[in-house]
């Protein structure tokens, strides 16, 4: 079946700093992939997307590329701020199942320091 | 405004003393699903409706009922909670719920947090 792993946290990077967060999945489809943000006492929000190999989903400075070869869709910003702690969840999503059958990472915490 | 909205965001409650969370959309969406989240578990899919009056399970619908009378209101329900459904609860709706590209964007409700003694 689907799935998605990700990196392990909780992630704690100072303020400025390069942030990768790694994940990768398992389809046996053609899935769309999903970046989803929970910030604090809040519900999940999305944070980008691509439904094809090598598109790139961008939004408030994240980006992340869908990787056939690896099957991987890591999200990166240049930068973080301090507003930008919360936890992440990489999701995929099988277009033959739709989502009814979106299938969650298990969430990456982040704190960013200033 | 555009939004999921869930009712009540706190609860403690005591085994087998059945409750409803209320879920409600005004975004017109056809698909609504609950999930569960757990510390190191993620996110869990409970149940979800393709539209109303159509409903299924999702992956832990044990101990749960959902009803979808109609497209804005899909309510789960505890009939006899017990202590290992002590979780946070999130309702979600999405405008399409049928295969194509690009399913799976989906708008959350802020999160429902139960406590069953």
């Amino acid at each position: 079946g689907n799935s998605v792993t990700q990196m392990e946290g909780p992630v704690t990077l100072s303020e400025e700093a390069f942030l990768t967060i790694n994940c990768t999945y398992t389809a046996t489809g053609y899935p769309s992939l999903f970046w989803y943000v929970q910030y604090p006492g809040e519900g999940l929000q999305l944070l980008l997307k691509a439904t094809k190999a090598d598109d790139k989903g961008s939004n408030k400075g994240f980006e992340a590329t869908y990787r056939k070869e690896t099957t991987s869709f890591h999200l990166e910003k240049g930068s973080v701020q301090v507003s930008d702690s919360a936890v992440y969840f990489c999701a995929l999503s099988d277009r033959g199942q739709g989502a009814q059958k979106l299938v969650f990472g298990q969430g990456t915490r982040l704190t960013i320091n200033p | 405004e555009a939004q999921v909205t869930q009712n009540p965001r706190y609860l403690i409650t005591v085994t087998g003393k059945k409750l409803t969370v209320t879920c409600s959309q005004n975004m017109n969406h056809e698909y609504m699903s609950w999930y569960r989240q757990d510390p190191g578990l993620g996110l869990r899919q409970i149940y979800y409706s393709m539209n109303v009056e159509v409903t299924d399970k999702g992956d832990v619908p044990e101990g749960y009922k959902v009803s979808r009378k109609e497209k804005r209101n899909f309510p789960l329900i505890l009939e006899s909670p017990s202590p290992n459904q002590t979780s946070l609860y999130f309702c979600a709706s999405s405008p399409r719920g049928g295969t194509g590209v690009g399913t799976g964007e989906l708008f959350f409700g802020e999160g429902s947090r139960l406590t069953v003694l």
